[in-house]
């Protein structure tokens, strides 16, 4: 039973360049999570989606982050152009829509832009 | 917006010793759910144990047990019999329980330490 699966696992990039994070949810799960992790604000939530729709994306930095999710197995996080203040671990989960379904994660990527 | 608050950034306990970390939380909600969640240097995010906030009962597994006391909005994390491998970090998570979706609002975190 595979879980999140998250890929890159790790991408170093120079400040300036476009970053594509991806992320296939468990199959059947219709509720998708993008987080970001760092040692100051902690764990945050980007946005979600609901049956491939986003729902809440209040918690996107800036206009350069954006997420798509096309279809119900896979979903991106595309940060153009980086800086090194993005530089964080970005993780991907997901759940049921409803009821008290537990997020779970994939093993996250860690960004570092130069 | 609910809010989470660990107030210990770190702990420490012995092998084969019981340690509790502690979780508050503030929402005006009745109806919710709390997690805590593992975090071992693989980094990997590890679903601990689950109370849902309409039932009385805290709830166990195996060797991890909560102390939920909704009216204060405490939610502790008990482990009895720390092993090596309990040590990590572990966040304290509030999920509201409406339609919207099931979005975890997370504590900072404590670094459990488990010493041989």
């Amino acid at each position: 039973d595979a879980g999140v699966i998250q890929s890159p696992r790790h991408e170093v990039t120079e400040m300036g360049q476009e970053v594509t994070l991806r992320c296939k949810p468990i199959s059947g799960h219709n509720s998708l999570f993008w987080y970001r992790q760092t040692m100051m604000r902690g764990l945050e939530l980007l946005i979600y989606f609901n049956n491939n729709v986003p729902i809440d994306d209040s918690g996107m930095p800036e206009d350069r982050f954006s997420a798509k999710m096309p279809n119900a197995s896979f979903s991106t996080l595309k940060i153009q152009p980086s800086e090194p203040r993005d530089s964080a671990v970005y993780f991907c989960a997901s759940s049921l829509v409803g009821g008290n379904s537990p997020l779970h994660f994939g093993n996250g990527t860690r960004l570092t832009v130069t | 917006a609910q809010t989470v608050t660990q107030s210990q950034p770190e702990m420490s306990v012995q092998e084969a010793e019981t340690v509790t970390l502690s979780c508050t939380y503030d929402t005006s909600e009745n109806n919710y759910y709390l997690f805590w969640y593992k975090q071992p240097p693989s980094r990997q995010m590890i679903l601990v144990i689950r109370q849902e906030a309409y039932k009385q009962q805290n709830a166990t597994e195996n060797r991890f047990s909560v102390n939920f006391q909704k009216a204060a909005k405490s939610f502790s994390l008990k482990i009895s019999d720390s092993q090596l491998g309990d040590t990590a970090m572990y966040f304290c998570a509030f999920m509201s329980h409406n339609n919207a979706g099931n979005m975890l609002t997370f504590g900072g975190g404590t670094r459990l330490m488990v010493k041989p």
